[in-house]
């Protein structure tokens, strides 16, 4: 059960395209698409904006984009804006109804 | 709109438990199934606990293995998590979410925190 891996920190300016990956193993995002994204700001509750991969819930902008390659997933956070500056979690099913958080991305709008 | 209101925590010593609890309203509780996550301070999100619409199936992370006991009340639309043995790598905020669709933890408690401290 190792925490899935993220980078530490992301940034961009303000209209900027950035991306976070989150490596897993095949034990968990090689297996399965039910990888999820969730953006949490702190001392607020964590947000989902991605599920099954690549899907949006209802009401989450569409600049927020997933997807999968192999072992890693990757969120897209496209018209970057200050509202966007966040921690930002990926979580893999991992088999037998456990699950795997990322190690978490802080991201820092320029 | 589904809400968890979560309720309990707070400080404990070393060695000592607490029961922390999540009441749900706004969607059909006993079809799904719910999880605690905790973030101890500083740190990531961390999943520990799973337990399936019925009760019948709970699932743990290794680190809470045999100390902690997931449970839910249907009749109450309330799920449970009964906290033992508590360390001072417990010390965290204890988040309840529903297992929505896709496996996805859409709807959140507000958080408690629990304090391990002699």
């Amino acid at each position: 059960q190792s925490a899935l891996t993220q980078p530490a920190s992301v940034s961009g300016s303000p209209g900027q395209s950035i991306t976070i990956s989150c490596t897993g193993t095949s034990s968990d995002v090689g297996t399965y698409t039910l990888v999820s994204w969730y953006q949490h700001h702190p001392g607020k509750v964590p947000k989902l904006i991605i599920y099954d991969g690549s899907k949006r819930p209802s009401g989450v902008s569409n600049r927020f984009s997933g997807s999968k390659s192999g072992n890693t997933a990757s969120l897209t956070i496209s018209g970057l804006q200050a509202e966007d500056e966040a921690d930002y979690y990926c979580c893999s099913y991992a088999g037998s109804s456990t699950f795997v958080f990322g190690t978490g991305t802080k991201v820092t709008v320029l | 709109e589904g809400q968890l209101v979560q309720s309990g925590g707070g400080l404990a010593q070393p060695g000592g438990s607490l029961r922390l609890s999540c009441a749900a309203s706004g969607f059909t509780f006993d079809i799904y199934s719910m999880t605690w996550v905790r973030q101890a301070p500083g740190k990531g999100l961390e999943w520990i606990s799973t337990i399936s619409h019925s009760g019948g199936s709970t699932f743990y992370a290794d680190s809470v293995k045999g100390r902690f006991t997931i449970s839910r009340d249907n009749s109450k639309n309330t799920l449970y998590l009964q906290v033992h043995s508590l360390r001072a790598e417990d010390t965290a905020v204890y988040y309840c979410a529903d297992n929505g669709d896709y496996a996805a933890f859409e709807i959140w408690g507000q958080g408690t925190m629990v304090t391990v401290s002699s």
